[in-house]
C-alpha cells in the first residue's frame, strides 16, 4: 500500500542554517504531496502541498519540489528561526482526501 | 474564524473503563475526520463523516471504538472499554468538501492516557 518516509529526528540547528528533511514515498498512482507542521500544543497545520511532478510548493520561506523520477518530496529552507521548531509531517494523498503521514520530524532550533 | 475545537485536551482514565472525546468542527465544513496518533508516529485516519454519513470507517477497531455525528456539526468518539494501547493522541480535523483536495484543518487533539 501507499506510504510515506521521513528521516528521523531530532534534527538540532543552529538559528540562519540550511534545513533539509527527506521524505520519500510509495504509491501506485501520482499522489499529491504535502508538509504538515505541528507546533507544541496546536493542531497540525498545512505548511505546503504539490499536486503533480515537478511542481514546487512553498509557504513561510519553506520550499519543496514534487520529484517522480525518486519519489521524493524533501523540504528544505534556507535560513531557519527559532520559531520554526516544531515537528514537520510529509503526507500523500492518492484520492480525494484521504492522507498517508510519515512518522514526523522533530526540528529544535536553537539561538 | 474559530478553528477546530476538541474536549477535554487530556484524559486520564484506568483500563476498561469508557471514554469519550468531542469535536465541534469549522463551522460550515461538511466533512469531518477522527485520527489516531501514537506516540512517536503520524496520525492514522479512523472514520472520515461527509455531513452526517460515515463514508470511511474501515480503520476505526469496531468492536471497542464507535462514533456520531448527528444533525452533520458536532461529533463524538467513543472507546468502550479502554485498554493500555488506546494511550493515544486523537485528533480532530475538518474540511470543506471531500473530491478533489479539500484543506484539512486539524483541531490541538485530545491525550488519552489509559492506567
Amino acid at each position: 500500500g501507499d506510504s510515506v518516509t521521513q528521516m528521523e529526528g531530532p534534527v538540532t540547528l543552529s538559528e540562519e542554517a540550511f534545513l533539509t528533511i527527506n521524505c520519500t514515498y510509495t504509491a501506485t498512482g501520482y499522489p499529491s504531496l504535502f508538509w504538515y507542521v505541528q507546533y507544541p500544543g496546536e493542531g497540525l497545520q498545512l505548511l505546503l502541498k504539490a499536486t503533480k511532478a515537478d511542481d514546487k510548493g512553498s509557504n513561510k520561506g519553506f520550499e519543496a519540489t514534487y520529484r517522480k523520477e525518486t519519489t521524493s518530496f524533501h523540504l528544505e529552507k534556507g535560513s531557519v528561526q527559532v520559531s520554526d521548531s516544531a515537528v514537520y509531517f510529509c503526507a500523500l494523498s492518492e484520492n480525494t482526501d484521504k492522507l498517508i503521514f510519515g512518522t514526523g520530524t522533530r526540528l529544535q532550533v536553537f539561538p | 474564524e474559530a478553528g477546530v475545537v476538541q474536549s477535554p485536551r487530556y484524559k486520564i482514565i484506568e483500563k476498561k473503563q469508557p471514554v469519550a472525546f468531542w469535536c465541534n468542527p469549522i463551522s460550515g465544513h461538511n466533512t469531518l475526520y477522527w485520527y489516531l496518533q501514537n506516540l512517536g508516529q503520524g496520525p492514522e485516519l479512523l472514520i472520515r463523516y461527509e455531513n452526517e454519513e460515515a463514508v470511511d470507517d474501515s480503520q476505526l477497531p469496531k468492536d471497542r471504538f464507535s462514533a456520531e455525528r448527528l444533525k452533520g456539526v458536532d461529533s463524538t468518539l467513543k472507546i468502550q472499554p479502554a485498554e493500555l494501547g488506546d494511550s493515544a493522541v486523537y485528533l480532530c480535523a475538518s474540511s470543506l468538501s471531500s473530491g478533489s483536495f479539500s484543506e484539512q484543518y486539524f483541531g490541538p487533539g485530545t491525550r488519552l492516557t489509559v492506567t
